[in-house]
């Protein structure tokens, strides 16, 4: 089980639209579409924004939407505002089916210059 | 609404055991899979361990397998990880997360601090 791969750090002004991308591998990103994104205040629990790739839960920004080809995931947050300014983190099960291990990507840390 | 309450954090010599609980609320506690994770200080998160409804499914991160047992009491709507042979690394916030359907981790705990220091 090795986390997924996400860039440590984005930046971006006011109003500007970011990716953050998300790599796993064919043993779990790739062979699942339950990925979910995490944002993550100082401070403060995790809030799920992103859920089976290209949801979003009930309460999310509609300025956040995720995509994934093959083994890579992207979260996009367009229109970029201060209160966007956090950690995000994919999350992906792993097997041996649904319901079984999830790994972590290392997180990213998103900068509104 | 939705509570998830863990207690049992606390500091604990490298090698010693330790006990978190979950206090479930606000939803029914039998028919949902359950997992915690942690998150070391100024680190990402990490999953640690999921367990079934029924508790008849459990599965661990290598980083704790052998270590610690996930465990469930649905008569007392209760969560538990038994924590073993603590190490430095294991200094952690402790999250107790519900799982509902494609959603990994639902609801969150505030969580529970273990530090693991002699």
């Amino acid at each position: 089980q090795s986390a997924l791969t996400q860039p440590a750090s984005v930046s971006g002004s006011p109003g500007q639209s970011i990716t953050i991308s998300c790599t796993g591998t064919s043993s779990d990103l790739g062979s699942y579409n339950f990925l979910s994104w995490y944002q993550q205040h100082p401070g403060k629990v995790p809030k799920l924004i992103i859920y089976e790739v290209t949801k979003r839960p009930s309460g999310a920004s509609n300025r956040f939407s995720g995509s994934k080809s093959g083994n890579t995931a992207s979260l996009t947050i367009s229109g970029l505002q201060a209160e966007d300014e956090a950690d995000y983190y994919c999350c992906s099960y792993a097997g041996p089916s649904t319901f079984g291990h999830v790994v972590i990507g290392g997180g990213t840390k998103l900068t509104v210059l | 609404q939705v509570q998830l309450v863990e207690s049992g954090g606390g500091v604990v010599q490298p090698g010693r055991s330790l006990r978190l609980s979950c206090a479930a609320s606000g939803f029914t506690f039998s028919t949902y899979a359950l997992n915690w994770v942690r998150q070391a200080p100024g680190k990402g998160l990490e999953w640690v361990a999921i367990i079934s409804y029924d508790g008849s499914q459990i599965y661990y991160a290598d980083s704790v397998e052998g270590r610690f047992t996930i465990s469930r009491d649905n008569s007392k709507n209760t969560l538990y990880l038994q924590m073993n042979s603590l190490r430095a690394e294991d200094t952690a916030v402790y999250y107790c997360v519900r799982r509902v359907g494609g959603i990994p981790f639902d609801y969150w705990g505030q969580g529970t601090l273990v530090t693991v220091s002699s």
